[in-house]
């Protein structure tokens, strides 16, 4: 399974567009890129997943360059409820593969 | 997608008993998962559970410790064996997700405290 790298954390401010980056090299040709947020006490909640190119929906956008070895999420003008962690994961769409945990990112927004 | 709901949410348990976890789903699914988060900590697979066989363990983690039961599509067990202290944990089960949506669903988890 491609292994991620992300930032332990990042810091914001209401207002403000957040992009957390995460490399993965070892992505195989028929992995997606799924990104997952957590909050403490609750299981992680699916926010989008893409293949190639930028894929956007209510909730972030999500950049992903030719070569796939890296992509970026885009949380658009964060709140405080945005404060989470926020995991990147590489594999099966969601069909029959596991799931590999990162580290993830902690995203602390601040007013 | 699919809708899930673990209990308990929580308990706090004696060492070297044991607690079992429910995960009920609200459509039939073929895969679920069970997971484990120490505190502070990211999320590491146990185990996978199909119905009609028996679990496929990660490494580090033994039947004899986790049984897992999966009785039917829409629900399974974990129980956590002869607990101690290094078992306190939040557990989650998970499912895949629909057709229609992506990516996998969590339930809200189980957060364990043995003492």
């Amino acid at each position: 399974l491609a292994k991620t790298t992300q930032p332990i954390s990042m810091d914001s401010y209401e207002g403000q567009e957040v992009n957390i980056t995460c490399s993965h090299n070892n992505i195989a040709t028929n992995d997606y890129i799924t990104w997952y947020q957590q909050f403490p006490s609750q299981g992680p909640r699916f926010i989008i997943q893409g293949y190639k190119t930028k894929v956007t929906n209510e909730v972030a956008s999500l950049f992903i360059p030719a070569d796939r070895k890296s992509s970026t999420l885009s949380l658009p003008r964060v709140s405080l409820s945005d404060t989470a962690v926020y995991y990147c994961l590489v594999g099966d769409r969601g069909g029959y593969s596991t799931l590999t945990f990162g580290k993830g990112t902690m995203l602390l927004v601040s007013p | 997608s699919a809708v899930i709901s673990q209990k308990p949410s929580r308990d706090i348990c004696q060492r070297g008993t044991s607690l079992t976890i429910q995960c009920q789903v609200d459509s039939q699914v073929t895969m679920m998962f069970w997971y484990r988060q120490q505190p502070g900590q990211s999320l590491t697979l146990i185990a996978t559970a199909n119905q009609g066989s028996e679990a496929t363990y990660e490494s580090g983690f033994v039947i004899d410790k986790f049984p897992i039961s999966r009785p039917n599509l829409t629900f399974s067990t974990l129980t956590v064996s002869n607990m101690s202290p290094e078992d306190s944990s939040i557990y989650l089960c998970s499912v895949v997700g629909t057709l229609s949506s992506a990516g996998y669903t969590f339930g809200s988890g189980t957060r364990l405290t043995v003492v």
